[in-house]
């Protein structure tokens, strides 16, 4: 059971350039989860989806883009890279019972020059 | 809005002495709270949530709703027990949001 991956696990972009972080989990869960993580500013939530087809909003939205076309797959789009996008980049996912725990995926890390 | 605070971004103890982790939260409604926990170089965790009133690796936390907190405790601290802390709230609308995290240190 691989639970939740994430690709790549580092990369260097440049101002402007655009990329995709993608994400996977195979547990069926309905919930799933954009975090960044800064020195000193714990987890900002980015994005979030509640079920296939279903995003919203989360702390620190602007920069970013999902989709959420399948159950198993959350990818995160970065369309004009800026350096305030360095970061760690979280994903996780969770069933739809009250109270189950989330699920983290090992990372991104992500530098932009 | 659902807000996550936690004050101290880093905590130092002597192995052996009691640690307690302060989170407090801002939410209009019923909240979900929870505990998570990052070692080095492995993946964010549960430890802790708050509807099973579980002890897990010692670690105990209580709802205190007039409070609006739900501090992480544990009597004895031991080395291992070195750690990011997260607490984490859970509202209505699915969003799951986390503190910025407190750095525990435990020395020998």
């Amino acid at each position: 059971n691989a639970g939740v991956t994430q690709t790549p696990k580092f990369r260097i972009l440049k101002i402007g350039q655009s990329m995709t972080l993608q994400c996977t989990q195979d547990m069926n869960h309905n919930y799933m989860y954009w975090y960044r993580q800064d020195p000193g500013m714990g987890l900002k939530l980015i994005y979030y989806s509640v079920g296939a087809g279903i995003t919203d909003k989360g702390e620190v939205p602007n920069g970013y883009n999902v989709s959420r076309s399948t159950t198993e797959d959350f990818p995160l789009r970065l369309e004009l890279a800026a350096p305030s996008q360095t970061s760690v980049y979280f994903c996780a996912s969770r069933n739809a019972n009250k109270q189950d725990e989330a699920f983290f995926g090992q990372g991104t890390r992500l530098t932009v020059v | 809005a659902q807000r996550v605070t936690q004050p101290e971004k880093l905590l130092s103890v002597f192995k052996g002495a009691p640690v307690e982790l302060k989170c407090n939260y801002s939410y209009s409604g019923s909240p979900e709270l929870f505990w998570y926990v990052q070692y080095s170089r492995q993946r964010l965790q549960l430890l802790l949530r708050h509807i099973s009133r579980e002890s897990i690796k010692g670690f105990t936390a209580d709802l205190n709703k007039g409070e609006t907190s739900f501090h992480l405790k544990k009597p004895f601290a031991q080395e291992e027990d070195s750690a990011m802390y997260y607490c984490a709230l859970r509202g209505g609308s699915e969003k799951l949001v986390f503190g910025k995290g407190t750095k525990l240190t435990v020395n020998p």
